[in-house]
């Protein structure tokens, strides 16, 4: 079955580094990719998205870009914050099939000291 | 701006009690996921509805869990009887739709953190 694998945790960087969270995914048919977030506290919430192999998803300084031919999207910044400090999940939904579900990837914690 | 809304967002129980999870999906949205999230599991889709009608619980305990969708505005999962391991962070989410941001993405409410005594 459809499945994401990401890279374990947990992350620990010193601000401004560069933050590389690996993602790679196995699935039938055209998935679409997508990284959550979970700050502390708090319920998970997008981040960015690609829909088809080739695009590159951006928000708030993040970017990772659909490769089909290596089955992944990793996540990248180049230069993060104390405020990135939180649990960043990779997930794929699969455009085949008639559900909307989301499949998950187990989670990275990442923790950003000044 | 539309919220997932859960309650209760904390509730501490001890074991053989029921419990009830309440979401109130943004409105509009047509379908509603319920996970489950532990530090072993990671985080686990227990059920989804579509329109009100269950389309995949097969992530749920069935002898002891059940989701239900009583109208539009409200999803509930229940635990009866509870136990220890039970205990994890229960998220509720909604998305679906035709078009637009809803048909894609999912959105998630702040959870309710359930401990089992």
């Amino acid at each position: 079955g459809d499945s994401v694998t990401q890279m374990e945790g947990p992350v620990t960087l010193s601000e401004e580094a560069f933050l590389t969270i690996n993602c790679t995914y196995t699935a039938t048919g055209y998935p679409s990719l997508f990284w959550y977030v979970q700050y502390p506290g708090e319920g998970l919430q997008l981040l960015l998205k690609a829909t088809k192999a080739d695009d590159k998803g951006s928000n708030k300084g993040f970017e990772a870009t659909y490769r089909k031919e290596t089955t992944s999207f990793h996540l990248e910044k180049g230069s993060v914050q104390v405020s990135d400090s939180a649990v960043y999940f990779c997930a794929l939904k699969n455009a085949n099939q008639a559900g909307t579900a989301l499949i998950f990837g187990k989670g990275t914690t990442l923790s950003v000291s000044s | 701006d539309a919220r997932v809304t859960q309650t209760p967002r904390h509730k501490v129980t001890e074991m053989g009690q029921e419990v009830t999870m309440r979401c109130q999906p943004i409105l509009g949205h047509n379908t509603v996921f319920w996970y489950r999230q532990t530090m072993m599991q990671g985080l686990e889709l227990l059920a989804y509805f579509r329109n009100r009608a269950p389309l995949d619980d097969s992530g749920m305990p069935k002898d002891r869990f059940s989701a239900e969708m009583p109208d539009a505005t409200l999803a509930t999962l229940k635990i009866q009887p509870s136990e220890p391991r039970d205990s994890a962070v229960y998220f509720c989410a909604s998305g679906g739709g035709i078009s637009g941001r809803a048909y894609n993405e999912q959105f998630f409410g702040p959870g309710t953190r359930l401990t089992v005594l």
